[in-house]
């Protein structure tokens, strides 16, 4: 049981250029989520998709889509980066309808520099 | 607009001291209310959370936190500090639970001292 995995870890870009961050939960969780984290701001929601098959636009989308590929995987993509995207991404997933209030899992993060 | 305030950016205490981490929120409804841990370049861990029942909440690690409806908190405490503790803490609050969406506080680092 894996959990949350999150690839890659690292990754440089040159402005311009396109990238998809992969995502994976073991959980057999419906709901699944694309933060971003930069100094000082905390967590901001970019995407998240509450089930297989939806997604919807969180706090910061701009910039970027997402696909939700089947329950277990859900990716999000830069179509033309920009030094502005330059952050840390978080992969999260709940949903275990046993849980209430809908605990997050969290991913291990994805590093992100935008030259 | 819904929000979560950490008034505090960052906290610094001796080891074996007493901690406090205060959270409001601002919503016409209580919402479930969590504290996460974030150690350096690690992903966040939930500590605890609160969702209905005794307002007095203990999680892992040996952090405990209050729900205060009156004052729309949700502070963290803990009565002794490891250096362990050091590490970036963020209070969220959940108010749709069917899509489990999380508002976040900025967060709050704290800093332990020998």
């Amino acid at each position: 049981n894996a959990g949350v995995t999150q690839t890659p870890k690292f990754q440089v870009l040159k402005t311009g250029q396109s990238m998809t961050l992969q995502c994976a939960q073991d959980m057999n969780h419906n709901s699944m989520y694309w933060y971003r984290q930069d100094p000082g701001m905390g967590l901001r929601l970019i995407y998240y998709s509450a089930s297989e098959g939806t997604t919807d636009k969180g706090e910061v989308p701009n910039g970027y889509n997402v696909s939700r590929l089947n329950k277990r995987e859900f990716s999000l993509r830069l179509e033309s980066a920009a030094p502005s995207q330059t952050s840390v991404y978080f992969c999260a997933s709940s949903g275990d309808r046993t849980d209430i209030g809908e605990t997050q899992y969290f991913g291990p993060g994805t590093r992100l520099l935008v030259l | 607009a819904q929000s979560v305030t950490q008034p505090d950016i960052h906290i610094t205490v001796s080891e074996g001291a007493s901690l406090e981490l205060r959270c409001n929120y601002s919503y016409g409804a209580t919402p479930y209310l969590f504290w996460y841990v974030q150690s350096p370049g690690q992903g966040l861990q939930l500590l605890l959370k609160y969702f209905s029942g005794d307002t007095l909440v203990q999680g892992i690690k040996g952090f405990e936190a209050e729900f205060k409806r009156s004052q729309s908190s949700f502070n963290l405490r803990k009565p002794s500090v490891h250096w362990s503790d050091a590490a970036e803490y963020f209070c969220a609050v959940v108010l749709n639970t069917n899509a489990g969406k999380s508002t976040f506080g900025d967060g709050t680092t704290l800093t332990v001292k020998p």
